[in-house]
This record gives structure tokens, sequence and C-alpha cells, in this order.
């Protein structure tokens, strides 16, 4: 089956540039989302498509993905970015996500 | 909107129902998913359903739960049977949108909480 594998923890200084990879075989062949999640709180989509950004997301979300590696990347990290982050993909007619990873602004 | 209703306690071996009552999207058009969180853990994909008659599951339920959608109110369900500790999560519904292989989550509930214990 196919994994999805995230760092569990990035921490960042407020103002500074955020990046959260995720490592799959061949998932640059695929579609990488990335969904951001404050403590209590559903999953909100942040990135679909690999780059693109849903309506009401900021422009400071950014994504790429190429051979093995999406990244997330946030540029000018706010203290409310702070949250859970997870990637996602669609094989074989399943969704699978990445373990999570807990992104620290400090 | 999504909003997720059933969620509660139940000993292992027992059986839920969760649904789901959907507005602004239609169910009988649409890819619609349970997605688990379980405490303290990431999320975790459950079921899919489309067309009314496909479904998908994850190996850890296949077996187990059962996925479906009621057409005349609107709505997504999830009938869990022999749960087991390891099912007790969070359980969001939400809209699996895209063409091709780009399918992502785009629309969410707030999730119904399943405890397991005896």
């Amino acid at each position: 089956s196919f994994n999805l594998t995230q760092p569990p923890s990035v921490s960042v200084s407020p103002g500074q540039t955020a990046s959260i990879i995720c490592s799959g075989d061949n998932l640059g062949d695929k579609f990488a989302s990335w969904y951001q999640q404050k403590p209590g709180q559903s999953p909100v989509l942040v990135i679909y498509r690999d780059s693109r950004r849903p309506s009401g997301i900021p422009e400071r979300f950014s994504g790429s993905n190429s051979g093995n590696t999406a990244t997330l990347t946030i540029s000018g990290t706010q203290a409310m970015d702070e949250a859970d982050y997870y990637c996602q993909a669609w094989d074989s007619r399943a969704v699978v996500f990445g373990g999570g990873t807990k992104l620290a602004v400090l | 909107q999504l909003v997720e209703s059933g969620g509660g306690s139940v000993q292992p071996g027992g059986s839920l129902r969760l649904s789901c009552a959907v507005s602004g999207l239609t169910v009988s058009t649409n890819y619609m998913s349970w997605v688990r969180q379980a405490p303290g853990k990431g999320l975790e994909w459950v079921s899919l359903i489309y067309s009314g008659s496909n479904t998908y599951y994850a190996d850890s339920v296949k077996g187990r739960f059962t996925i479906s959608t009621d057409t005349s109110k609107n709505s997504l369900h999830l009938q869990m049977n022999s749960l087991r500790a390891d099912d007790a999560a969070v359980y969001f519904c939400a809209r699996l949108y895209g063409s091709g292989s780009d399918k992502h989550l785009d629309v969410w509930g707030q999730g119904a909480t399943v405890s397991v214990s005896s």
C-alpha cells in the first residue's frame, strides 16, 4: 500500500519560512494536498493539486511536489500558523494521509 | 455544510450508526468520505462512497463498517459493527472533491466522538 511520511515536528521563528516535507514513492506522479488542523477543530484544506490555494487561504501558504517529496511552505510564518499539518494523496481509490507534522512557532 | 450526529459510548463488540446531514451539496453526485482521528493521533481515512453504490474501505474497518447515503434526506451514514477499542476516535464526514488523481477533502464536518470501552 502507498504510504506518506512526515517529520513529527518542525519549529520556526515568527516571520521566517517554514517548510514541511511529505515523502512517498513517486509522490510527484500523484497530486498532493495539505491540511491544517488546530486543537479541537476540524482540518482545513490549505493546498490542493500540489500548489493551488483554496479561496480564503493566505498567499503565504504555497506547495510543490516533485520526485518523492511534496513540500508545504509557509512564508512569513505567524503565530496563528501553529498547528498540525497533514499531507494527503489519492491512490487506488483510497485517501492516504501522512502521519502529520506539528508546527511550532517559537 | 456537514453536521455529524450519532456519536456516543459503546461497549466492545457493540454497534453504532453515525449520520452526516449535508446541505449545500448533493450526496448522490459527490464523493463522500469518513475520516477518523483517535485521541492524540493523526488523521485516518475510513471509507468512501460515490454514485450511491461504489464503496471503499480502509483495511482496518473492512467487513465491520458500512457506508451509505440516503438521497431522500441528503445524508451520509456509517454503520459501525463489532466495535473495538481502537475504533475510538472523532469521526469526520467530508466531501472528496477533484478530478482524476487530484482528490482532496474540501468540506469537513465538525466531528462526532465515538468511545469504545467496557
